[in-house]
């Protein structure tokens, strides 16, 4: 139930075009979804949370859909540039309480000129 | 991220041996939190420590493995007796206050074991 299963694993993206990463939860409690990209050799650094309250939330070239009844949401960069290339980790967690957060296995992200 | 300092940042260990990660939170932190990385995966929580306390170590494996935040000083990560499945990258992270404040964190200490 603490699972978030993340989709796909690897991903080739040609420069100016849309990167779709999936994530999915089963435990109904959880109400705070982040992403993190991680480049290689560094830690991971939030990108861009949402919580239920809202379907969608924009920031920039990064959107973050969400659907509660699914279970599902969804990370989609718009206009992907080869600086995106990175490791890419969604993530599920409470809030209010502390930053224990559910990490997905990430997906690997890479924009080709 | 580059506020949480963890060192060593690359740390080589025999079987058997010590390993000691140090994690300096980020000023006017005063909550740590410990995750694990292995191979090709994502994160795993291990442990969450506010100063001198443990208030959440449901991820820690039950032997060899403990942690610390002092009063003064960086937290401490500590495995006794390592094994080369001990082998990760680790990483810290930071915040200031509980709830929906983001944790910040650090480059990680890559653990190896030969």
């Amino acid at each position: 139930q603490q699972q978030v299963k993340q989709s796909p694993q690897s991903l080739i993206v040609q420069k100016g075009g849309i990167s779709i990463i999936n994530c999915a939860y089963e435990n109904t409690a959880f109400d705070y979804f982040p992403w993190y990209q991680q480049f290689p050799g560094k830690g991971p650094a939030l990108l861009i949370a949402i919580r239920p309250d809202v379907s969608e939330k924009k920031e920039g070239r990064f959107t973050i859909s969400f659907n509660k009844s699914a279970k599902q949401f969804s990370l989609h960069i718009m206009d992907s540039q080869p600086g995106d290339s990175a490791t890419y980790f969604c993530a599920a967690g409470i809030s209010g309480g502390y930053q224990k957060v559910t990490f997905g296995t990430g997906t690997k992200l890479q924009v080709i000129p | 991220n580059a506020g949480v300092m963890q060192n060593p940042r690359h740390l080589v260990r025999r079987r058997g041996q010590e390993a000691r990660l140090r994690c300096s939170p980020m000023k006017g932190h005063s909550h740590v939190y410990w995750y694990r990385q292995l191979p090709e995966e994502g994160l795993k929580f291990m442990v969450y420590l506010q100063k001198e306390n443990i208030i959440d170590e449901s991820g820690m494996p039950k032997e060899r493995f403990s942690a610390e935040f002092p009063k003064e000083g960086p937290s401490i990560l500590r495995i006794q007796q390592v094994v080369r499945g001990d082998s990760a990258a680790y990483f810290c992270a930071s915040s200031p206050l509980t709830g929906d404040t983001e944790a910040f964190f650090g480059q990680g200490t890559r653990l190896t074991v030969v």
